[in-house]
């Protein structure tokens, strides 16, 4: 009964093709994000849903697009893909109201050959 | 902007030694901070957590204080194990509907036995 589940958990690819990772949660959560993670470990915001509604987009590539086809889902979709996308891909997920506590996946390693 | 600094890695101690891992923090309203741990090759849990001033949180033998004044958050442990052995992150929200965690560069910290 994982709280936060990604889906894979390692994806390798060559450039240039479209992949997808999905990401699921079981907490009755209203709020989804994605972060990725780098090499040096450093982590940042890409997208955040609220309620199937994009509320945050931080100037990722539009070859990165979410989506969320009910409030428990938020897919990452990426096409064309570069060496530069190798990363930790990680989901969360919040409750409603106020700055609680995100809930993360486990990650899923994308390295792009 | 907002942003959170942390102490550069990697830190090294011995099996029962002091832990303090420094962080300071810059926002524009009132944030709450947390401590997120990420073990080797596993996703990010929430370590500790505070949301106002003074505020005190602990778990797992940790603490940090949210020091207004100081704009501080440090971690610390009195006295580490090797299952410690981690990449610590310090992060801070906003309240918004949106939340976006906004994290430190991460500190590895690593215990000998």
């Amino acid at each position: 009964d994982t709280a936060v589940s990604q889906t894979p958990k390692y994806l390798v690819t060559q450039m240039g093709n479209d992949k997808s990772i999905k990401c699921e949660q079981n907490l009755g959560h209203d709020t989804m994000y994605w972060y990725k993670q780098d090499s040096k470990k450093f982590l940042k915001i890409m997208f955040s849903y609220n309620n199937k509604e994009l509320i945050i987009n931080e100037t990722v590539p539009n070859r990165f697009s979410p989506k969320s086809p009910d409030k428990a889902h938020l897919n990452l979709h990426i096409n064309s893909l570069e060496l530069g996308d190798s990363a930790v891909y990680f989901c969360a997920s919040r409750g409603a109201g106020g700055p609680d506590t995100q809930y993360f996946g486990p990650g899923t390693r994308l390295t792009v050959l | 902007g907002d942003s959170v600094t942390q102490m550069e890695g990697p830190v090294t101690l011995s099996e029962e030694a002091f832990l303090t891992i420094n962080c300071t923090y810059t926002a524009t309203g009132y944030p709450s901070l947390f401590w997120y741990v990420q073990y080797p090759g596993e996703g990010l849990q929430l370590l500790l957590k505070a949301t106002k001033a003074d505020d005190k949180g602990s778990n797992k033998g940790f603490e940090a204080t949210y020091r207004k004044e100081t704009t501080s958050f440090h971690l610390e442990k009195g006295s580490v194990q090797v299952s410690d052995s981690a990449v610590y992150f310090c992060a801070l929200t906003l309240y918004s509907s949106a939340s976006k965690i906004i994290f430190g560069s991460g500190t590895r910290l690593s215990i000998r036995p």
